[in-house]
């Protein structure tokens, strides 16, 4: 089982709907949880992080994090062209580890 | 100059040369780490440096050498490297190694090894 993991993707959605990214990690330990987007030909860019079960929200960007289920995910409400994008799950236990990222496609 | 910066963007090189990649941060962090990109699979950690030691060497062949000679600079040597060394390298900081607060990227360097 990989430490933390992602779907490939493509996620396609129209413009103006929600895009649901999803991650999971085997480590119960895990403490802390980040979300990253990367557009091709680009370094990863931190766009949220989260500690605690529940949810947290910046903007059109929701992070959910279920410790019990161990899974993260983010929610873009009112997708757009431009969030077109890799979005990198990173978890941190006593280290810190990436999945291979989902590419999200959003369809003017 | 604000947050990370990497030199060279792009470097061609044989597989005689040496070169070197620099990485500067204007963040104030104290830690600085290497990794390496390749298609399709997950950021590789190659090397950490934490207040200018170094605490982490993920058993990187030696072709790579990291050299912090402060907590703002970071550099990777690189010599006799092999074609599938051919990646993007990145730079990346944090306030410290035990940060919450998430990692600053640099722009990367895209290396092509022929």
């Amino acid at each position: 089982q990989k430490e933390v993991e992602q779907n490939s993707g493509p996620l396609s959605v129209p413009e103006g709907a929600i895009a649901s990214l999803n991650c999971t990690y085997s480590d119960r330990g895990s403490q802390s949880f980040f979300w990253y987007r990367q557009y091709s030909g680009k370094s990863p860019e931190l766009i949220m992080f989260i500690y605690s079960n529940g949810d947290k929200e910046d903007g059109r960007f929701t992070a959910q994090l279920n410790k019990a289920s161990q899974y993260v995910s983010l929610l873009i409400r009112d997708s757009q062209p431009s969030d077109s994008a890799t979005y990198l799950c990173a978890v941190r236990t006593y280290k810190y580890i990436f999945g291979t990222g989902t590419r999200l496609k959003v369809l003017a | 100059e604000t947050g990370v910066t990497q030199t060279p963007r792009h470097l061609v090189m044989g597989m005689t040369n040496k070169k070197s990649l620099k990485c500067e941060q204007h963040l104030g962090h104290n830690a600085m780490y290497w990794y390496k990109q390749s298609a399709k699979k997950p950021l590789e950690l190659m090397f950490v440096y934490n207040f200018k030691e170094q605490t982490e060497n993920n058993s990187v062949p030696s072709r790579f050498s990291p050299e912090c000679p402060n907590s703002s600079h970071l550099f990777l040597h690189l010599h006799t490297l092999q074609p599938e060394d051919s990646a993007l390298y990145l730079c990346a900081s944090s306030l410290d190694r035990v940060s919450n607060y998430g990692y600053t990227f640099g722009s990367g360097t895209r290396l092509t090894v022929v």
